[in-house]
């Protein structure tokens, strides 16, 4: 059975860090993309990053390029995202899914809440 | 970049057909994929690949696509298909061709 769990959420202040965590089992981690996608509280999906399966290419939505960074570690069978000087418009649920054209697996997600 | 465009709610009578809509600039010429997403759940995929079901998904959701309109179709409503549902495709023509597009989202209302 396919599982992805994310981890890192919390509270935080406007300008700081968190690094979320997914980890996955019941498939090949590394055979296939990964992103992260976000919902803020009461609007719709926002995709965030993808990343190939060996971790060479990686791609951001416009609004988190130069601070978030999207990662994986295959022998952990873990992706991560780093999300620094964080606003308050990153405040959402954060989902990690796996990609083929289509997403066909989702964890269930972690609550970031930017605020002071 | 490229939008797609969903309308923000739709209601159905139960035992009924939905449809939700799903416009886009040519968007027959892409695969588009379909999620429903319950309240404080994870999205969940329906439709792949405009028409393909995932193991699991009921017959009565089926999905099409055609000119600049992508859409799902929900038959025999129940009230537990009552749920937002988003449209997706891989924009392929930009020139940042791994980027995730998604629709805004359609509340599915059973009356």
């Amino acid at each position: 059975e396919v599982q992805l769990v994310e981890s890192g959420g919390g509270l935080v202040q406007p300008g700081g860090s968190l690094r979320l965590s997914c980890a996955a089992s019941g498939f090949t981690f590394s055979s296939y993309w990964m992103s992260w996608v976000r919902q803020a509280p009461g609007k719709g999906l926002e995709w965030v990053a993808n990343i190939k399966q060996d971790g060479s290419e990686k791609y951001y939505v416009d609004s988190v390029k130069g601070r978030f960074t999207i990662s994986r570690d295959n022998a952990k069978n873990s992706l991560y995202l780093q999300m620094n000087s964080l606003r308050a418009e990153d405040t959402a649920v954060y989902y990690c899914a796996r990609l083929v054209r289509e997403l066909d697996y989702w964890g269930q997600g972690t609550l970031v809440t930017v605020s002071s | 970049s490229y939008v797609l465009t969903q309308p923000p709610s739709v209601s159905v009578a139960p035992g009924k057909t939905a449809r939700i809509t799903c416009g886009g600039n040519n968007i027959g010429s892409k695969s588009v994929h379909w999620y429903q997403q319950k309240p404080g759940q994870a999205p969940v995929l329906v439709i792949y690949y405009d028409s393909d079901r995932p193991s699991g998904i009921p017959e009565r959701f089926s999905g099409s696509n055609s000119g600049n309109t992508a859409t799902l179709t929900i038959s025999r409503v129940e009230a537990g298909d009552e749920a937002d549902y988003y449209c997706q495709v891989w924009d392929s023509s930009s020139d940042h061709p791994e980027d995730v597009v998604f629709g805004g989202g359609t509340k599915l209302t059973v009356l």
